[in-house]
């Protein structure tokens, strides 16, 4: 069975930053691609990052160049979102989601985590 | 960017009836490739549809899409008490990939 567990997220102040992770389990991250998505809160979804599952590539939102970082670690199956210059606007619940299929562009999702809590906030 | 537009809003139906939600894109997208989330409170998004009109794994056949170019459709024929939710159309086809803003299902 595939599963999805995120972590890492908390409470920080603007400017601060953050490691998100997303341990995986029923499949392996060297062939899937993986995105995070995120919510804030009473909104709808917004697509933050996606590395393929070649590793060649990743791609950000506008919103998050430049200030996030998605990486993975394949012999521990887990992907990551480093987050740094956190802002007021960055407070959401943070998805990572699995590539339906395997694809060198991009896929929609077929398993999500539950979620993590992200507050930026003074 | 591709701003995908949903409506309506708010859907409020009986169940046995049939649901129809669009979803408009500002251009063509790509291959068809649009996707279809349902969304049910203090849950992830699952996925119901994806290329417009394949159904993904376990999804039922009363919920079916259909479109091309710049317009798409999410039907559910026969509404259930379990389909109250928040439906949310993707667009995989262009970088960045894009969500409409969501359709909210009621079920009387």
């Amino acid at each position: 069975d595939v599963h999805l567990l995120e972590s890492g997220g908390g409470l920080v102040q603007p400017g601060g930053s953050l490691r998100l992770s997303c341990a995986a389990s029923g499949f392996t991250l060297s062939i899937y691609g993986m995105s995070w998505v995120r919510q804030a809160p009473g909104k709808g979804l917004e697509w933050v990052s996606t590395i393929r599952g070649s590793g060649s590539s990743t791609n950000y939102a506008d919103s998050v160049k430049g200030r996030f970082t998605i990486s993975r670690d394949t012999s521990k199956n887990t992907l990551y979102l480093q987050m740094s210059s956190l802002r007021a606007e960055d407070t959401a619940l943070y998805y990572c989601a699995k590539f339906y299929y395997v694809t060198e562009t991009i896929a929609p999702f077929d398993y999500w985590g539950q979620g993590t809590l992200v507050t930026v906030s003074s | 960017e591709i701003v995908l537009t949903q409506s309506p809003g708010t859907l409020s139906l009986s169940p046995g009836e049939g649901a129809t939600l669009s979803c408009r894109a500002s251009q063509n997208v790509y291959n068809s490739y649009l996707a279809w989330y349902q969304q049910k409170p203090g849950q992830a998004p699952s996925l119901l549809i994806y290329g417009a009109s394949s159904r993904a794994t376990g999804i039922p056949d009363r919920f079916s899409g259909s479109g091309s170019g710049t317009d798409f459709t999410l039907t559910i024929s026969t509404l259930a008490p379990e389909d109250s939710a928040v439906y949310y159309c993707q667009q995989y086809g262009s970088s960045p990939c894009t969500f409409g803003q969501g359709t909210k299902v009621e079920i009387k």
